[in-house]
C-alpha cells in the first residue's frame, strides 16, 4: 500500500530563513510525488511534482523539492521563507488503485508553517 | 481563480436533512475526485470518478452519500441524512485522467450541520 508521512504538524521560523518541510513515502514502484499549498481559507494550490529525471524540481513561488530515493523523501525548500509563505504544505504521491490501471493522489497530513516577521 | 467551479460555497443543513453540492471540472478533464477536510486538517479521499464513472470510493460513501457525474461537465455530492460530523470543507478536483498529471482543486462547499 502507498502512504505518505509529513512528521511535522507544525514549523515556525523567522523571515529570512530557510525553510525545508519533510515528507516520506512508501510505495514499492518508482513514485511520482506532489507538493500543494493551501492558505488560509482557500483550496489547495499545486507547487511542483516529481516525475523522473532531475533529483531536484522547482516549482511556483519559488519553491523547490529534492527527491531522494535513498531515504524515499520528497523535501520541499525555500530560501529564503517570506511571512506571505505562511500557509499548510501537503506532500502526495501518485498510487494505482487496485486492480486497475488508474490512479490517484495520496496525501500526507499536511504541515502548517508559519513565517514571522 | 480556480478553473474548477463548485457550488454552493457555503451549505448550512439542520441534522438529518439532504446536502447535495456541485462540482464543474475543468473542460476537458476526465478525472474528477472529492475529498472531505475537517477544520483544516488531512484530506480525507471520498471518491473517484474517470470519464463519468466511479471508479474508487470509501466505504462511508457507499454507504450515505450519493455522487455522480452525469455529464463531463458537471458532478454532484450528495448526504442523504446529514451528521454533525459531516460538517467540513468539501473539495472537488479534476484533472486530465493521465498519469502524473496534477489534480486543480476547486474552492470547495462548507458544509455546516447543525
Amino acid at each position: 500500500a502507498q502512504s505518505v508521512d509529513q512528521p511535522d504538524a507544525h514549523v515556525t521560523l523567522y523571515e529570512g530563513a530557510s525553510l525545508e518541510l519533510r515528507c516520506s513515502y512508501s510505495y514499492s514502484a518508482a513514485p511520482y510525488l506532489f507538493w500543494y499549498v493551501q492558505y488560509p481559507g482557500q483550496s489547495l494550490q499545486f507547487l511542483l511534482k516529481y516525475i523522473t529525471g532531475d533529483a531536484v524540481v522547482k516549482g511556483t513561488k519559488g519553491f523547490e523539492a529534492e527527491f531522494r530515493k535513498s531515504n524515499s523523501s520528497f523535501n520541499l525548500k525555500k530560501s529564503p521563507a517570506h511571512w506571505s509563505d505562511s500557509a499548510k504544505y501537503f506532500c502526495a504521491l501518485e498510487g494505482l488503485i487496485a486492480s486497475s490501471s488508474f490512479s490517484k493522489l495520496v496525501f500526507g497530513q499536511g504541515t502548517s508553517l508559519s513565517v514571522v516577521p | 481563480d480556480a478553473a474548477v467551479t463548485q457550488k454552493p460555497r457555503y451549505l448550512i443543513k439542520m441534522k438529518g436533512q439532504e446536502a447535495e453540492m456541485k462540482c464543474i471540472p475543468e473542460k476537458g478533464h476526465t478525472a474528477v475526485f472529492w475529498y472531505q477536510q475537517k477544520q483544516s486538517k488531512e484530506l480525507k479521499f471520498l471518491i473517484y470518478f474517470q470519464n463519468q464513472q466511479p471508479l474508487d470510493q470509501i466505504d462511508m460513501v457507499k454507504e450515505r452519500f450519493s455522487a455522480v457525474c452525469p455529464s463531463s461537465s458537471l458532478c454532484s455530492l450528495g448526504i442523504r441524512t446529514c451528521e454533525a460530523e459531516d460538517s467540513a470543507l468539501y473539495l472537488c478536483s479534476s484533472s486530465p485522467g493521465l498519469g502524473y498529471a496534477e489534480q486543480f482543486f476547486g474552492p470547495g462547499t462548507r458544509l455546516t450541520v447543525l
